[in-house]
């Protein structure tokens, strides 16, 4: 289940579950959208992208989805892995850098 | 074949000292970046650098300096350390197209300790 604890919100999931991220920006002008895989003692890793003028994007196991009328984006790992267990950050742009947000971090149980 | 690099990975250091930290990117982009991740994982921009303009986050003391001797690199300079700059210290850079920033490419980071 997804729960906030006191610092990140920590989703726990058992592998080959579906997982599903979710992340509130807050400027409306963003145009451009990141989410970043952080695996401990490593720097973020860029997973996905979606531009604003998209609602949809998919890649490899991972699909990301923008609704701009509520300013929501959300991340979904199919079938996920221990290897997906980590800390991840969507990110805004609406012009010259990324604002990050606060982060989720995936826990993955064999 | 490491895209962006950071030197040293840990640092540890005593209130008052001036230290400084190393990126370096071999991906030819033509904007670089650094940013503080306190305890609790929030990421947060302190500058971005690149040929044209430097755009300092107005939150960040005037004791933290990036200096780029080229494209390549970007580092930054830190005087009169303080125990609330602990923090892992990330660079990273990316290449604008149009004008608008696209993936940014991040190294390990540093984490510094200051005592």
């Amino acid at each position: 289940g997804e729960s906030v604890g006191l610092h990140l919100p920590t989703l726990s999931v058992q592998e080959g579950d579906n997982s599903i991220i979710n992340c509130a920006y807050s400027n409306s002008a963003s145009d451009y959208f990141i989410w970043y895989k952080q695996e401990s003692g490593k720097g973020p890793q860029f997973i996905i992208d979606i531009r604003s003028n998209m609602d949809k994007r998919q890649g490899q196991r991972v699909t990301v989805l923008l609704n701009k009328t509520v300013k929501h984006l959300s991340l979904q790992i199919a079938a996920t892995q221990p290897g997906d267990s980590a800390v991840y950050f969507c990110a805004e742009s609406g012009y010259s850098t990324l604002t990050f947000g606060k982060g989720t971090m995936l826990l993955v149980s064999p | 074949d490491t895209a962006v690099s950071q030197t040293p990975k840990y640092l540890v250091t005593q209130m008052g000292n001036d230290k400084s930290i190393k990126c370096e990117q071999n991906l030819g982009h033509d904007t670089m970046y650094w940013y503080k991740q306190d305890s609790k994982k929030f990421l947060k921009i302190m500058f971005s650098y690149n040929n044209k303009e430097l755009i300092i986050n107005e939150t960040v003391p005037n004791r933290f300096s990036p200096k780029s001797p080229d494209k390549a690199h970007l580092n930054l300079h830190i005087n009169s350390l303080e125990l609330g700059d602990s923090a892992v210290y990330f660079c990273a850079s990316s290449q604008e197209t149009s004008g608008r920033p696209d993936e940014q490419y991040f190294g390990p980071g540093t984490r510094l300790t200051v005592t």
